[in-house]
Protein backbone atom coordinates (compact mmCIF):
# COMPACT_ATOMS: atom_id res chain seq x y z
CA UNK A 1 0.00 0.00 0.00
CA UNK A 2 1.68 3.47 -1.11
CA UNK A 3 -1.26 5.07 0.77
CA UNK A 4 -1.55 8.58 -0.35
CA UNK A 5 0.78 10.13 -3.17
CA UNK A 6 1.25 13.28 -4.59
CA UNK A 7 3.53 14.71 -7.73
CA UNK A 8 4.87 16.94 -7.93
CA UNK A 9 7.29 17.49 -4.36
CA UNK A 10 7.83 21.37 -5.32
CA UNK A 11 7.46 23.26 -7.71
CA UNK A 12 7.76 26.93 -9.16
CA UNK A 13 5.40 28.40 -11.29
CA UNK A 14 5.13 31.95 -12.90
CA UNK A 15 2.22 34.08 -12.41
CA UNK A 16 -0.81 33.57 -14.66
CA UNK A 17 0.57 29.82 -15.45
CA UNK A 18 -1.76 26.78 -14.74
CA UNK A 19 -0.74 23.51 -13.89
CA UNK A 20 -2.20 20.47 -11.93
CA UNK A 21 -1.54 18.87 -8.26
CA UNK A 22 -1.54 14.98 -8.66
CA UNK A 23 -3.24 13.19 -5.97
CA UNK A 24 -3.83 9.51 -5.62
CA UNK A 25 -4.67 7.04 -2.85
CA UNK A 26 -5.04 3.27 -2.80
CA UNK A 27 -7.19 2.40 -0.20
CA UNK A 28 -10.22 2.43 -1.97
CA UNK A 29 -11.18 5.59 -0.06
CA UNK A 30 -14.59 7.50 -0.90
CA UNK A 31 -13.52 10.80 0.85
CA UNK A 32 -10.61 12.80 -0.67
CA UNK A 33 -9.67 16.52 0.01
CA UNK A 34 -7.09 19.04 -0.86
CA UNK A 35 -6.01 21.19 2.11
CA UNK A 36 -2.97 24.29 1.44
CA UNK A 37 -1.20 25.02 4.91
CA UNK A 38 0.03 28.48 5.45
CA UNK A 39 2.65 29.89 8.24
CA UNK A 40 0.49 30.93 11.09
CA UNK A 41 -3.05 29.54 9.54
CA UNK A 42 -2.87 25.91 10.03
CA UNK A 43 -4.19 24.07 7.19
CA UNK A 44 -7.16 25.07 4.88
CA UNK A 45 -9.73 23.57 3.50
CA UNK A 46 -10.00 24.19 -0.27
CA UNK A 47 -12.16 21.66 -1.74
CA UNK A 48 -13.24 18.01 -1.25
CA UNK A 49 -14.98 14.73 -2.82
CA UNK A 50 -17.41 12.18 -0.93
CA UNK A 51 -17.03 9.90 -4.31
CA UNK A 52 -16.57 9.99 -8.27
CA UNK A 53 -17.71 12.48 -10.04
CA UNK A 54 -19.15 14.21 -6.71
CA UNK A 55 -17.20 17.82 -5.45
CA UNK A 56 -17.81 20.66 -3.47
CA UNK A 57 -16.16 23.27 -1.99
CA UNK A 58 -14.13 24.27 1.00
CA UNK A 59 -13.01 27.25 3.33
CA UNK A 60 -10.68 28.69 0.15
CA UNK A 61 -11.97 27.31 -3.05
CA UNK A 62 -11.12 30.41 -5.29
CA UNK A 63 -8.22 30.49 -8.09
CA UNK A 64 -8.99 26.22 -7.67
CA UNK A 65 -10.61 23.53 -9.84
CA UNK A 66 -11.34 19.46 -8.82
CA UNK A 67 -13.02 17.42 -10.49
CA UNK A 68 -12.92 13.62 -9.62
CA UNK A 69 -13.28 10.86 -12.23
CA UNK A 70 -12.09 7.46 -10.59
CA UNK A 71 -11.75 6.55 -6.91
CA UNK A 72 -8.14 6.87 -6.70
CA UNK A 73 -7.26 9.62 -8.58
CA UNK A 74 -8.19 13.68 -7.24
CA UNK A 75 -6.20 16.37 -9.01
CA UNK A 76 -6.61 19.99 -8.23
CA UNK A 77 -5.65 22.08 -11.15
CA UNK A 78 -4.52 26.18 -11.00
CA UNK A 79 -5.82 28.31 -13.70
CA UNK A 80 -4.12 31.14 -13.36
CA UNK A 81 -1.78 31.08 -10.75
CA UNK A 82 -1.08 34.08 -8.40
CA UNK A 83 1.73 34.75 -5.70
CA UNK A 84 -0.99 34.33 -2.94
CA UNK A 85 -0.77 30.46 -4.14
CA UNK A 86 2.35 29.70 -2.96
CA UNK A 87 1.68 27.22 -0.17
CA UNK A 88 2.13 23.65 0.87
CA UNK A 89 -0.78 21.63 -0.59
CA UNK A 90 -1.74 18.60 1.12
CA UNK A 91 -4.56 16.27 -0.39
CA UNK A 92 -5.87 13.68 2.20
CA UNK A 93 -8.52 10.75 1.53
CA UNK A 94 -10.90 9.28 4.73
CA UNK A 95 -13.38 6.30 4.19
CA UNK A 96 -15.96 8.15 5.48
CA UNK A 97 -17.97 9.24 8.44
CA UNK A 98 -15.26 9.82 11.56
CA UNK A 99 -12.51 7.20 9.67
CA UNK A 100 -8.74 7.95 9.82
CA UNK A 101 -8.40 10.86 7.07
CA UNK A 102 -4.41 10.08 5.71
CA UNK A 103 -2.64 12.52 4.48
CA UNK A 104 -0.23 12.83 1.33
CA UNK A 105 3.46 14.19 1.92
CA UNK A 106 2.58 17.59 0.50
CA UNK A 107 3.37 19.68 -2.77
CA UNK A 108 5.49 22.72 -2.17
CA UNK A 109 4.75 25.20 -4.58
CA UNK A 110 6.00 28.45 -5.22
CA UNK A 111 4.61 31.34 -7.37
CA UNK A 112 6.75 34.51 -8.55
CA UNK B 1 -19.91 27.51 11.13
CA UNK B 2 -17.14 25.18 12.79
CA UNK B 3 -14.06 26.64 14.47
CA UNK B 4 -10.83 25.80 15.67
CA UNK B 5 -8.27 27.72 18.85
CA UNK B 6 -4.83 26.52 19.90
CA UNK B 7 -4.13 29.77 22.44
CA UNK B 8 -0.73 28.81 22.33
CA UNK B 9 1.55 29.42 19.67
CA UNK B 10 4.76 28.05 21.34
CA UNK B 11 5.37 25.96 24.37
CA UNK B 12 8.24 25.01 25.30
CA UNK B 13 8.74 21.74 28.72
CA UNK B 14 12.01 20.23 29.69
CA UNK B 15 12.23 16.40 28.21
CA UNK B 16 10.42 14.38 31.00
CA UNK B 17 7.98 16.94 32.08
CA UNK B 18 4.45 16.34 31.86
CA UNK B 19 2.87 18.35 28.28
CA UNK B 20 -0.75 20.03 28.12
CA UNK B 21 -1.99 21.33 24.49
CA UNK B 22 -4.90 23.74 24.95
CA UNK B 23 -7.65 23.64 22.12
CA UNK B 24 -10.90 24.79 22.18
CA UNK B 25 -13.65 24.36 19.42
CA UNK B 26 -16.71 25.91 18.38
CA UNK B 27 -19.34 23.70 17.18
CA UNK B 28 -23.29 23.18 17.36
CA UNK B 29 -23.95 19.65 17.89
CA UNK B 30 -21.17 16.95 19.07
CA UNK B 31 -18.17 16.77 16.54
CA UNK B 32 -15.53 14.88 15.36
CA UNK B 33 -12.15 15.77 17.01
CA UNK B 34 -8.59 15.03 16.32
CA UNK B 35 -4.98 15.78 16.98
CA UNK B 36 -2.74 15.72 14.27
CA UNK B 37 1.21 16.02 14.50
CA UNK B 38 3.57 17.54 11.95
CA UNK B 39 7.20 17.24 11.84
CA UNK B 40 9.19 19.62 10.06
CA UNK B 41 8.71 19.11 6.11
CA UNK B 42 6.77 15.76 6.69
CA UNK B 43 3.15 15.08 6.18
CA UNK B 44 0.50 15.09 8.93
CA UNK B 45 0.24 11.60 11.28
CA UNK B 46 -2.86 11.11 13.31
CA UNK B 47 -2.83 11.53 17.22
CA UNK B 48 -6.10 10.71 18.10
CA UNK B 49 -9.98 11.38 17.55
CA UNK B 50 -12.56 10.97 19.78
CA UNK B 51 -16.54 10.52 17.65
CA UNK B 52 -18.54 9.69 20.88
CA UNK B 53 -18.55 7.29 24.17
CA UNK B 54 -15.34 7.26 26.67
CA UNK B 55 -14.44 11.02 26.57
CA UNK B 56 -11.05 9.99 27.53
CA UNK B 57 -9.35 9.19 24.24
CA UNK B 58 -5.81 7.23 24.47
CA UNK B 59 -4.00 7.79 21.02
CA UNK B 60 -0.38 6.58 19.92
CA UNK B 61 3.44 7.35 21.33
CA UNK B 62 1.66 7.95 24.63
CA UNK B 63 -0.90 10.62 23.94
CA UNK B 64 -4.58 11.12 25.00
CA UNK B 65 -7.00 13.62 25.29
CA UNK B 66 -10.26 14.62 26.76
CA UNK B 67 -13.38 15.70 25.21
CA UNK B 68 -15.23 18.46 27.71
CA UNK B 69 -18.36 19.31 26.14
CA UNK B 70 -19.24 21.48 28.85
CA UNK B 71 -16.05 23.14 28.61
CA UNK B 72 -16.09 22.80 24.49
CA UNK B 73 -11.99 21.75 24.76
CA UNK B 74 -10.15 18.96 23.73
CA UNK B 75 -7.12 19.24 25.44
CA UNK B 76 -3.80 17.01 24.54
CA UNK B 77 -1.98 15.59 27.21
CA UNK B 78 1.47 13.18 27.51
CA UNK B 79 2.97 12.73 30.73
CA UNK B 80 6.32 12.66 30.43
CA UNK B 81 7.68 14.17 27.40
CA UNK B 82 10.71 12.69 24.70
CA UNK B 83 12.69 14.94 22.65
CA UNK B 84 10.75 13.33 20.04
CA UNK B 85 8.42 14.31 20.44
CA UNK B 86 9.13 17.93 19.18
CA UNK B 87 6.85 18.95 16.54
CA UNK B 88 4.10 20.75 15.52
CA UNK B 89 0.35 19.57 16.98
CA UNK B 90 -2.77 20.70 15.20
CA UNK B 91 -6.24 20.32 16.50
CA UNK B 92 -9.32 19.56 14.18
CA UNK B 93 -12.91 19.44 14.18
CA UNK B 94 -15.45 17.76 11.74
CA UNK B 95 -19.07 17.64 11.46
CA UNK B 96 -20.59 14.91 12.94
CA UNK B 97 -22.01 13.53 10.31
CA UNK B 98 -21.22 11.07 7.42
CA UNK B 99 -17.86 12.39 5.50
CA UNK B 100 -17.21 14.79 8.52
CA UNK B 101 -13.87 13.48 9.59
CA UNK B 102 -13.27 14.79 5.24
CA UNK B 103 -14.10 18.12 6.37
CA UNK B 104 -11.94 19.60 8.99
CA UNK B 105 -11.20 22.65 10.55
CA UNK B 106 -8.03 23.16 12.03
CA UNK B 107 -6.53 24.98 14.76
CA UNK B 108 -3.25 27.12 13.52
CA UNK B 109 -0.98 24.89 15.28
CA UNK B 110 1.17 24.20 18.73
CA UNK B 111 4.75 24.06 17.87
CA UNK B 112 6.58 22.07 20.68
CA UNK B 113 10.10 22.47 21.75
CA UNK B 114 11.92 19.81 24.08
CA UNK B 115 14.62 21.06 26.24
CA UNK B 116 17.54 18.10 26.94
Amino acid sequence: NAGVTQTPKFQVLKTGQSMTLQCAQDMNHEYMSWYRQDPGMGLRLIHYSVGAGITDQGEVPNGYNVSRSTTEDFPLRLLSAAPSQTSVYFCASSGGGGETQYFGPGTRLLVL
Amino acid sequence: AQSVTQPDIHITVSEGASLELRCNYSYGATPYLFWYVQSPGQGLQLLLKYFSGDTLVQGIKGFEAEFKRSQSSFNLRKPSVHWSDAAEYFCAVGPGDTGGGNKLTFGTGTQLKVEL
